[in-house]
C-alpha cells in the first residue's frame, strides 16, 4: 500500500531565503505529483514527475524526483509572499492518488 | 488543461437532510472521476471512486449508504450525502481523470 509523508509540516520562512519540502513515499509510484492550495480553495497543479532524475522548474519553484531513493522534492529559491500557500504531493497508486500531508509555507517580510 | 466545476460551491444543511453535489467535465469526457474529503487544515482523503455506467468504489471505512455516488454520464458524477450529520461538514473536491487528474474547485458543506 503506497503511503506518502511530508516534511515539513509548517516551514515559515523569511521573504529572499530557499528552502526545500521533502515528500518520501513507501513503494513504487507511477508518478509523483505537486499541488498549491490557497485557503478555501481546491488545488492547483504544479508538477507532474514522471521517471527517475526529472527535474521541473517554474519560476521559483524546483521539483525533482528520485524513484530510487523514493523521494521528491520541492525548492523554494528566494521566497516571496505570493507562495505562501499549502503544497501537496502525491504518488499515483494505478490513477488513485495517495497525498502527503501537505507543507503550509508561510513567507514573512 | 482539463476543466472541471463543481456545484454547489458551498452549501449549508439542517441535520438528518440530505444534499447533492455535482461533478462535471466541461471540455473533456471522464470516464473515471474521484471524490475526495477534506477536514481543515488536514490532507485530502480519497473517498470513492466513481466510474460512468458501474458502481463506484468505495475506499475503506467510507460508508457506501451514507455517501451516495452516481456516474451517469461522461460528464457528471454526483455525491448525495444523506441523512448529513454535523460531523460530515467538510470540504469535497472531485476530480476527472483524462491522463492525470482535474480537480473542481471543491464544496464546502456545513451540516448545521
Amino acid at each position: 500500500e503506497l503511503k506518502v509523508e511530508q516534511n515539513p509540516l509548517f516551514l515559515s520562512m523569511q521573504e529572499g531565503k530557499n528552502y526545500t519540502i521533502y515528500c518520501n513515499y513507501s513503494t513504487t509510484s507511477d508518478r509523483l505529483y505537486w499541488y498549491r492550495q490557497d485557503p478555501g480553495k481546491s488545488l492547483e497543479s504544479l508538477f507532474v514527475l514522471l521517471s527517475n532524475g526529472a527535474v521541473k522548474q517554474e519560476g521559483r519553484l524546483m521539483a525533482s524526483l528520485d524513484t530510487k531513493a523514493r523521494l521528491s522534492t520541492l525548492h523554494i529559491t528566494a521566497a516571496v509572499h505570493d507562495l505562501s500557500a499549502t503544497y501537496f504531493c502525491a504518488g499515483d497508486n494505478t490513477d488513485k492518488l495517495i497525498f502527503g500531508t501537505g507543507t503550509r509555507l508561510q513567507v514573512f517580510p | 488543461g482539463a476543466v472541471v466545476s463543481q456545484h454547489p460551491s458551498w452549501v449549508i444543511c439542517k441535520s438528518g437532510t440530505s444534499v447533492k453535489i455535482e461533478c462535471r467535465s466541461l471540455d473533456f469526457q471522464a470516464t473515471t472521476m474521484f471524490w475526495y474529503r477534506q477536514f481543515p487544515k488536514q490532507s485530502l482523503m480519497l473517498m470513492a471512486t466513481s466510474n460512468e455506467g458501474s458502481k463506484a468504489t468505495y475506499e475503506q471505512g467510507v460508508e457506501k449508504d451514507k455517501f451516495l455516488i452516481n456516474h451517469a454520464s461522461l460528464t457528471l458524477s454526483t455525491l448525495t450525502v444523506t441523512s448529513a450529520h454535523p460531523e460530515d461538514s467538510s470540504f469535497y473536491i472531485c476530480s476527472g481523470l483524462d491522463g492525470e487528474q482535474y480537480f473542481g474547485p471543491g464544496t464546502r458543506l456545513t451540516v448545521t
